[in-house]
């Protein structure tokens, strides 16, 4: 078992591009969630999906952040345009439902 | 609004000098409260799930422990592999498998 798989494992990008950051699940969990860390807020759930629906997206932040699930073995995170303050670590986890989630390694993303 | 509150922030132990985190939460119906590891630069490891109060899991030298308002992460003769962010998380009845995280506690065990 591979885990949870994201791609890149870091990202610096200029303030104003397109930033897009990559999930791979655990084959076979059908709830995948997108999580931010920072140091002043923690961990903080951005959005999640059930098979592959968004079920609760009210953690995203403003209408530059989207996410996407095509299918049960991949999902993005998008933001667009990036800003300074969207600098923070990550993650993505999948689950099985009623179980406990299993995270990724994260991407750190620092907008310059 | 479910909340989770952890304590303390840091604590440094020395090899072998048990002790306990605190992790105090609110939340319209427990599901389930979580406890993680997390090291730096890796994302967070799941330990427990604790379902019900009076319920308590152990693991190697980590012991949790649930009442209805806190959950205890207990720590005997620590080593200083041990050292970590421990992460303590609530899923309500309500609002599915979302998770709620606290700050977390830093834990340090000095040789």
């Amino acid at each position: 078992d591979a885990g949870v798989i994201q791609s890149p494992r870091h990202e610096v990008t200029e303030m104003g591009q397109e930033v897009t950051l990559r999930c791979k699940p655990i084959s076979g969990h059908n709830s995948l969630f997108w999580y931010r860390q920072t140091m002043m807020r923690g961990l903080e759930l951005l959005i999640y999906f059930n098979n592959n629906v968004p079920i609760d997206d009210s953690g995203m932040p403003e209408d530059r952040f989207s996410a996407k699930m095509p299918n049960a073995s991949f999902s993005t995170l998008k933001i667009q345009p990036s800003e300074p303050r969207d600098s923070a670590v990550y993650f993505c986890a999948s689950s099985l439902t009623d179980r406990g989630y299993t995270f990724g390694s994260g991407t750190r993303l620092t907008v310059v | 609004e479910d909340q989770v509150t952890q304590s303390p922030e840091a604590l440094r132990l020395q090899e072998g000098e048990s002790s306990s985190l605190n992790c105090s939460y609110t939340v319209s119906g427990l599901r389930g409260l979580f406890w993680y590891r997390q090291d730096p630069g890796k994302g967070p490891e799941f330990l427990f799930t604790l379902y019900s109060a009076g319920e308590e899991k152990e693991k190697e030298r980590l012991k949790a422990t649930l009442t209805k308002k806190e959950s205890f992460l207990h720590i005997t003769a620590p080593k200083p592999e041990d050292s970590a962010t421990y992460l303590c998380a609530v899923q309500a009845l309500k609002g599915a498998q979302k998770l709620v995280f606290g700050q977390g506690t830093r834990l340090t065990i000095n040789p």
